[in-house]
């Protein structure tokens, strides 16, 4: 089935610093990949998605890039501030099941003033 | 701005008790699905609707796990019997998705799960 795994694990950047977190997925019919923020006890929330037809998009200073020769997709956040500390998941949409979303394991991103 | 709603928030249950967890989507949203979310990981699916209509259940463990949305609009998931290792965060979430067409999934805050 499908897999997607996620790397680094933890991330600790200074504020102003840029940080890259990046996934790789398995089922090379994947056309979906969104991206979730999640705020120590609260919702995951969409911060930004990507469609297998686009090669980059871009929302203020958070861009997502898709690489779908190579299955990697990658988010980056510029200009990072203290409240961009979270747990960020991406995830893959399988075609075989509607709507599934498969995630990764998250990465927890802390950003030091 | 709409939320997802679930109840409760948090449950403490013991080895062998049934729970009951609640879900009420965004008005209007077709699909509805709950995640378990095992501390460190990201959300696993366990099973879909669309509209009333079970569409994935795969992952869904049968033998003590049941869902339902009986009118199409909030769903009940429930265990019996709990088990230890079914201490969790339960995530519902909804979307307007209709078949095929991949759609922003909106998380409800979840009801954590403790087993004793």
């Amino acid at each position: 089935g499908e897999n997607v795994e996620q790397h680094p694990s933890t991330l600790s950047v200074q504020e102003g610093d840029s940080a890259v977190i990046k996934c790789t997925y398995s089922d090379s019919a994947s056309n979906y990949f969104p991206w979730y923020k999640q705020e120590l006890g609260k919702r995951p929330q969409l911060i930004i998605d990507i469609r297998s037809n686009v090669g980059e998009k871009k929302d203020q200073r958070i861009a997502v890039t898709l690489n779908k020769t190579a299955k990697h997709f990658s988010l980056h956040i510029t200009e990072t501030q203290p409240e961009d500390s979270a747990v960020y998941f991406c995830a893959a949409r399988g075609v075989y099941n509607t709507d599934k979303l498969i995630f990764g394991t998250g990465t927890r991103l802390q950003v030091f003033p | 701005e709409a939320e997802v709603a679930q109840s409760p928030r948090y449950k403490i249950t013991e080895k062998s008790q049934a729970v009951a967890f609640w879900c009420d989507p965004i008005s209007g949203h077709a699909t509805l699905y709950w995640y378990r979310q095992i501390l460190g990981q990201g959300p696993e699916l366990l099973v879909q609707f669309q509209d009333e209509s079970v569409v994935d259940d795969s992952q869904l463990p049968k033998d003590r796990f049941s869902a339902e949305r009986l009118k199409g609009v909030d769903s009940t998931l429930k265990i019996q019997p709990a088990e230890l290792g079914d201490s969790a965060m339960y995530l519902c979430a909804s979307s307007l998705a209709t078949s095929g067409n991949p759609d922003t999934q909106y998380f409800g805050p979840g009801t954590r799960l403790t087993v004793l």
